[in-house]
């Protein structure tokens, strides 16, 4: 079966650094995206790794390892508006999204 | 503000009216999708139009029923729903359909939440 796994709630505080992990098994893969939800809101499209490394953008960075089906975000000085669900998607052999059930970011001032 | 209209924002129905979600896109976009997404858990894939085409149904309650009119518009049309199907109905646009290999991302209207009564 395909799977990925996230945290479900972590905790940081403003101004700090946090890194959000996502472990996949899936029938094949062609990239992982990485999108943040605030609450009530559309999933906003924050990144895109399909080869191995580091993706930095801005605040925000995405890692991934192919081999080890692991994939990190990574949150850099913390606002408080960064309090959202961070969702992490997988596109398998079909070309499908796969979607994790998404990690909810609590930042503490 | 997204890119991806989607109306109406909210919608309550009773589970013997007809009514009709929609969404529009002007980005030229090639692919749209629609999502059902209960709280707290990720989106669910409903159906993919490509090049106004539909080329995925994930197995979907004939009670919804998509429409593609041209490239810039998806309908979600809706008839004899259930209350189990409230939820929060996303609509999605990218630029090439699946199976192109495309590294471009899928872009999200705002939703439209649906009450059953």
């Amino acid at each position: 079966g395909q799977n990925i796994d996230q945290p479900t709630e972590m905790t940081a505080t403003e101004g700090a650094i946090v890194q959000i992990n996502c472990t996949y098994q899936t029938s094949g893969f062609n990239g992982l995206f990485w999108y943040q939800q605030h609450a009530g809101e559309a999933p906003t499209f924050l990144s895109y790794n399909v080869l191995d490394g580091l993706e930095e953008k801005g605040r925000f960075s995405s890692f991934l390892s192919r081999s080890k089906g692991y994939s990190y975000l990574l949150l850099k000085e913390l606002q408080m508006k960064d309090s959202a669900s961070y969702l992490c998607a997988v596109r398998d052999s079909n070309y499908q999204l796969i979607w994790g059930a998404g990690t909810k970011l609590i930042i503490k001032p | 503000d997204t890119e991806v209209t989607q109306t109406p924002k909210h919608l309550v129905m009773g589970m013997t009216n007809k009514k009709s979600l929609k969404c529009e896109q002007h980005m030229g976009h090639r692919a749209m999708y629609w999502y059902k997404q209960k709280a707290k858990k990720p989106p669910e894939l409903m159906f993919v139009y490509s090049y106004e085409k539909l080329s995925i149904n994930e197995s979907v309650p004939s009670r919804f029923s998509p429409e593609c009119p041209n490239s810039s518009l998806l309908n979600l049309h809706l008839h004899a729903l259930q209350p189990e199907d409230s939820a929060l109905y996303l609509c999605a646009s990218s630029q090439e359909g699946p199976g192109r290999g495309s590294n471009q991302p899928q872009h999200f209207g705002d939703g439209t939440r649906l009450s059953i009564l």
